[in-house]
């Protein structure tokens, strides 16, 4: 069985500051892994992925296979950062994803 | 081109009623798919389309729902006898064939039953 787990369901930080999304997932073989993100009133787009290495608006997330971790980063929060984050998991050879249960970011003045 | 599509935007239904949601996904993506997204449950996968053919269904709740994707395009996702449980948001996703690409997701369908 696959899980992704996002410990916060909230977080609320102030513009500058920086931004660490948690996300901890279970997969017995070499899982594929995303960050999704939904602003307000717009779709589900995909953020960045673990197979790319990008970063994107200034977001990174490191694979951490022993900590079995992908937290997303960012050094400086931004307003336009204000939005839903679900960290998102795909076995070997598998199309589907396995959402978490999703953090909402809020960045303040 | 334009993105994924879904109709109706919103559909309010009485409880016991069928239900018909629609998507269109990108032209050219093979590989089609419906999650949903509710308060309690998060985002959660319902079905997965390759071409016609549903190589996992593993996600619908209950046989319920049912799923079919015809001409390798277009995707109507069916709830018989509905039940309030069944409220949420419908999204659907289209990708290339591969494994692991990006997925585009449609606005959604909100579907209140009462």
């Amino acid at each position: 069985a696959q899980r992704v787990t996002q410990p916060e369901k909230l977080l609320s930080v102030f513009k500058g500051a920086p931004v660490e999304l948690k996300c901890n997932y279970s997969y017995s073989g070499s899982p594929e892994l995303f960050w999704y993100v939904q602003y307000s009133r717009q779709r589900l787009q995909l953020l960045l992925r673990h197979i790319s290495r990008e970063s994107i608006k200034g977001f990174t997330a490191d694979l951490n296979k022993g900590e079995t971790s992908f937290h997303l980063k960012k050094p400086f929060a931004q307003e336009e950062d204000s939005a839903m984050y679900y960290c998102a998991l795909s076995g070997t050879n598998d199309y589907k994803l396995s959402f978490g249960a999703g953090t909402t970011v809020t960045v303040r003045a | 081109g334009a993105g994924v599509s879904q109709s109706p935007s919103n559909k309010v239904t009485e409880k016991g009623k069928d239900v018909e949601l629609r998507c269109d996904p990108i032209s050219g993506h093979t590989a089609l798919y419906w999650y949903r997204q509710s308060l309690g449950q998060g985002l959660e996968f319902l079905i997965y389309f390759q071409g016609n053919s549903a190589p996992d269904k593993s996600g619908l709740p209950s046989d319920r729902f049912s799923a079919e994707r015809t001409g390798g395009s277009v995707s109507t996702l069916t709830i018989q006898r509905t039940q309030q449980e069944d409220s949420a948001v419908y999204l659907c996703a289209s990708s290339s064939g591969l494994p692991h690409n990006e997925q585009f997701f449609g606005p959604g369908t909100r579907l209140t039953v009462l």
